[in-house]
């Protein structure tokens, strides 16, 4: 399974963009690449899922460079309900531990 | 988007009692759930696999005696926490799969069940 890396933690302001960026530097061909959201108290919520270059949703956009080594999840104007913990996973779906290994995530705080 | 379900969302129990929690797929069928514990400000940690009709598939370190899993159907599984400790509290997060085999299938997550022992 790909290890990834985030950020422990994260600050921004109401109505900014905000980048949270994911190493990947061993992702395996299959793989692909997953966002969460948590609140406290609560299960993670799915964002986002790419396999190359970008996608976009109603909430946010994931960017993976050519290398698929890492990958960035985008979200535009954030307000203060968008205050949660990200997770980045990465993995095949097709694998039967697909998505079952979650790294410590980045804890984003957004500031009125 | 697919719902799951969990209850109760929260319980306190005594020491040495036994809690059963239910996580149920509303609008779709999940031929696998997952359970997930999840401690104060840490990540979540997978415990076992569920498969609709067969055995649960235990994560190395978790007791199969002590946190029984059943998946009868494919949208209800079940948790029980058996001769519960201070130490099982926690926060006890189930997910599910659906059918369909398709490549960018995602998990579901239920909203969580709080277990406090005393």
């Amino acid at each position: 399974l790909a290890k990834t890396t985030q950020p422990i933690s994260m600050d921004s302001y109401e109505g900014q963009e905000v980048n949270i960026t994911c190493s990947h530097n061993n992702i395996a061909t299959n793989d692909y690449i997953t966002w969460y959201q948590q609140f406290p108290s609560q299960g993670p919520r799915f964002i986002i899922q790419g396999y190359k270059t970008k996608v976009t949703n109603e909430v946010a956009s994931l960017f993976i460079p050519a290398d698929r080594k890492s990958s960035t999840l985008s979200l535009p104007r954030v307000s203060l309900s968008d205050t949660a913990v990200y997770y980045c996973l990465v993995g095949d779906p097709m694998d039967s531990n697909y998505q079952l290994i979650w790294g410590a995530g980045t804890k984003l705080i957004i500031k009125p | 988007g697919a719902v799951v379900s969990q209850h109760p969302s929260w319980v306190i129990c005594k020491s040495g009692t036994s809690v059963k929690i239910e996580c149920r797929s509303l609008d779709f069928q999940a031929t696998t759930m997952f359970w997930y514990r999840q401690f104060p400000k840490q990540s979540l940690m997978l415990m076992a696999t569920s498969n609709e009709g067969s055995k649960a598939t235990y994560e190395q370190g978790v007791e199969k005696d002590k946190f029984l899993i059943n998946h009868a159907s494919l949208t209800l599984s079940t948790l029980t926490v058996t001769s519960a400790h201070p130490e099982d509290s926690s926060f006890y997060i189930c997910s599910g799969v659906g059918a369909g085999g398709r490549v960018t299938d995602t998990q579901y997550f239920g909203p969580g069940t709080r277990l406090t022992v005393l």
